[in-house]
């Protein structure tokens, strides 16, 4: 079974460029997060899809960045007008369901550079 | 607040030395803990959890005990192989989300 994929792999961008990054979810997996990796820092959460459900937005930065997720699968987070301090690697996860304990699986990434 | 501390790195170890990364974390409630995995050029992966105080996760000859009383959650491993050099990151899930650590980075020399 296939896991969880990103694409693109990498993303070069000038600065006040929209971007686009998709995630596919392994089949089946009602929940999906996008987190953000910063050189040197940890995994930023960033958004949350679990279901039908509203998803929780608590983490992304600014109103430049939004997420969609069609069809309860494929899921795409948009940033607006990039700023050279979103570079950085986009990570997407998915599991079963969003109760305790989950095992989240991740996708390898989206590496965003905003020139 | 929330959050998850862990110690910093890089950490070198020569091979068969023993590790351990300390992980500790502030939360209301009694969140899961994890510890993830992101080797070489690989996307991060679960080494191992636990979901309640006491409890033990082990994987690859990796351990961690979840301490309510210390709130920590530290990895441990007797003999580390060249094959260990990755980034650790420690987790808390709590509610909807994952806390993570800044990660700790891990090279292993024979």
């Amino acid at each position: 079974g296939a896991g969880v994929s990103q694409s693109p792999s990498n993303k070069v961008t000038e600065k006040g460029k929209d971007v686009e990054l998709r995630c596919d979810p392994i089949s089946g997996h009602t929940a999906l997060y996008w987190y953000r990796q910063s050189l040197g820092q940890g995994l930023e959460f960033l958004i949350y899809f679990q279901g039908n459900s509203a998803p929780d937005k608590s983490g992304l930065p600014s109103d430049r960045f939004s997420a969609e997720r069609t069809g309860g699968s494929v899921s795409t987070l948009t940033i607006q007008r990039t700023q050279q301090e979103d570079s950085a690697v986009y990570l997407c996860a998915s599991s079963l369901d969003s109760g305790s304990g989950k095992t989240q699986y991740f996708g390898p990434g989206t590496r965003l550079l905003v020139l | 607040g929330n959050s998850v501390t862990q110690m910093e790195g890089p950490v070198t170890l020569s091979e068969e030395a023993f590790l351990t990364i300390n992980c500790t974390y502030t939360a209301t409630g009694y969140p899961s803990l994890f510890w993830y995995v992101q080797y070489p050029g690989e996307g991060l992966q679960l080494l191992l959890k636990a979901t309640k105080a006491d409890d033990k996760g082990s994987n690859k000859g990796f351990e961690a005990t979840y301490r309510k009383e210390t709130t920590s959650f530290h990895l441990e491993k007797g003999s580390v192989q060249v094959s260990d050099s990755a980034v650790y990151f420690c987790a808390r899930w709590t509610g909807n989300q994952f806390y993570f650590g800044t990660g700790t980075s891990l090279t292993v020399i024979p």
